[in-house]
């Protein structure tokens, strides 16, 4: 079974800096790969997903993640925090074909002005 | 419109009583999901149901019972519930497997007193 490590629980960035939201999972066949946002009191959205090609995802309100296999990593990024971006996020992952996500823990993300 | 949508969106009960949480999918999707997310925020997959047939029961106590009348509708029955029930209750739709993005509903917040 697919497992999906969050790096940090809780971070906390200044309006217009960088975001970066770390994820790694475990599989030795790359996997379908996610970024759900939560905001609060409402369900997941999904911000990007790699399920195969171009190695550098790009997603909703300028997010991007990158796959790195030898790593196994797809971490999050935006170039610049603004204060509606706020919000829970999560990692997830999928074997090819299957029709369970597992999801990370999440991290919680907070801009300060 | 709403794409899926759950009722009821609040439910406080007490310890022992049955209780329901409806689902519908508008998208035409041929899959649904339950998942429950506990108050540490993590997410956790319950079941699936692919063309009214189970695919997805991970170990979840058999006081939990979902239903599927059809492929629009996922109904999640909880008999006896217990103070550890309270959660928040997702559900989700996808078209085939994961290849496509999954749809969430705005969640059901269960309290059990």
């Amino acid at each position: 079974a697919q497992s999906v490590t969050q790096l940090g629980s809780h971070v906390s960035v200044s309006e217009g800096a960088l975001v970066l939201l770390r994820c790694n999972y475990s599989s030795s066949v790359p996997p379908y790969l996610f970024w759900y946002v939560q905001y609060p009191n409402q369900g997941l959205q999904l911000l990007l997903k790699y399920t195969t090609g171009a190695t550098l995802v790009k997603g909703i309100n300028g997010f991007e993640a990158e796959f790195k296999k030898s790593e196994t990593s797809f971490h999050l990024t935006k170039p610049s925090a603004h204060m509606s971006d706020a919000a829970e996020y999560f990692c997830a992952v999928s074997d090819r074909g299957d029709y369970k996500l597992s999801f990370g823990a999440g991290t919680t993300v907070t801009v300060r002005a | 419109d709403t794409a899926v949508s759950q009722t009821p969106k609040y439910l406080v009960t007490q310890m022992g009583n049955d209780k329901s949480i409806k689902c519908e999918q508008n998208l035409g999707h041929d899959t649904m999901y339950w998942y429950k997310q506990d108050s540490k925020k993590f997410l956790k997959i319950m079941f699936s149901y692919n063309n009214k047939e189970l695919i997805i029961n991970e170990t979840v106590p058999n006081r939990f019972s979902p239903k599927s009348p059809d492929k629009a509708h996922l109904n999640l029955h909880i008999n006896s519930l217990e103070l550890g029930d309270s959660a928040v209750y997702f559900c989700a739709s996808s078209q085939g497997d994961l290849m496509r993005e999954q749809y969430f509903g705005p969640g059901t917040r269960l309290t059990v007193t």
